[in-house]
């Protein structure tokens, strides 16, 4: 059983930084998988942000490219959102997730328990 | 850009009976790449079905996935309580990499 436990501030302000964490239990990030962050407003559906593989390769969604950088550590087994700029739009519960990608199938079996991030003065 | 789109918004059953959750793409995709996620309140999405009709691990055999093409289901048999919540439909594709249908909500009581 893969562990995953998103942290970071829960209010940040418009125009600023929204910075979590990911810490990954029970499965090195080095042994293979992607590494994702998904994140859904309230009431709304889900929306993927962006992936990192163990070697920092990254894939972000086009509609943030620009604001959003995704880092691995894997000497700590961790994860990392950066979105820059935000607004009240950014306002949503932020999840971390293991991606698996098989040559016959794709998902993300393991999540974190999500964290809700507001965006407001 | 696939887009996703589930159908219906709303499932409301009662126990025992049998609910079908429609997941179509706007254009043909590989069903390899569909995959299916249970979401109730308050919890993270949890890993259903994946390559469209491979159950998840610890996942009941009263799920069950189908579809090619443009066109796929999401079957649940016997409802129970308990299978109250918003189900999501998900494509692995090229732009953006990963793509999320809106979601149904099923209601049994």
């Amino acid at each position: 059983q893969v562990l995953l436990q998103e942290s970071g501030p829960g209010l940040v302000k418009p125009s600023e930084t929204l910075s979590l964490t990911c810490d990954v239990s029970d499965y090195s990030i080095s042994d293979g998988y992607y590494w994702g962050w998904i994140r859904q407003p309230p009431g709304k559906g889900l929306e993927w942000i962006g992936s990192v593989y163990h070697s920092g390769r990254t894939y972000y969604t086009p509609s943030l490219r620009g604001r959003v950088t995704i880092s691995v550590d894997t000497s700590k087994n961790l994860f990392y959102l950066n979105l820059t700029s935000v607004t009240a739009a950014d306002t949503a519960v932020y999840y971390c997730s293991r991606e698996f990608r098989y040559s016959t199938s794709r998902g993300n079996d393991f999540w974190g328990r999500g964290t809700l991030v507001t965006v407001s003065s | 850009e696939v887009v996703l789109t589930q159908s219906p918004g709303t499932l409301s059953l009662s126990p025992g009976e049998r609910a079908s959750l429609s997941c179509r793409a706007s254009q043909d995709i590989s069903s390899n790449y569909l995959a299916w996620y249970q979401q109730k309140p308050g919890q993270a999405p949890r890993l259903l079905l994946y390559g469209t009709s491979n159950r998840a691990t610890g996942i009941s055999d009263r799920i069950s996935g189908s579809g090619s093409g443009t066109d796929f289901t999401l079957t649940i048999d016997r409802l129970e309580p308990e299978d109250s919540a918003v189900y999501s439909c998900q494509l692995y594709g090229s732009s953006p990499l990963w793509m999320f249908g809106q979601g149904t909500k099923v209601e049994v009581k």
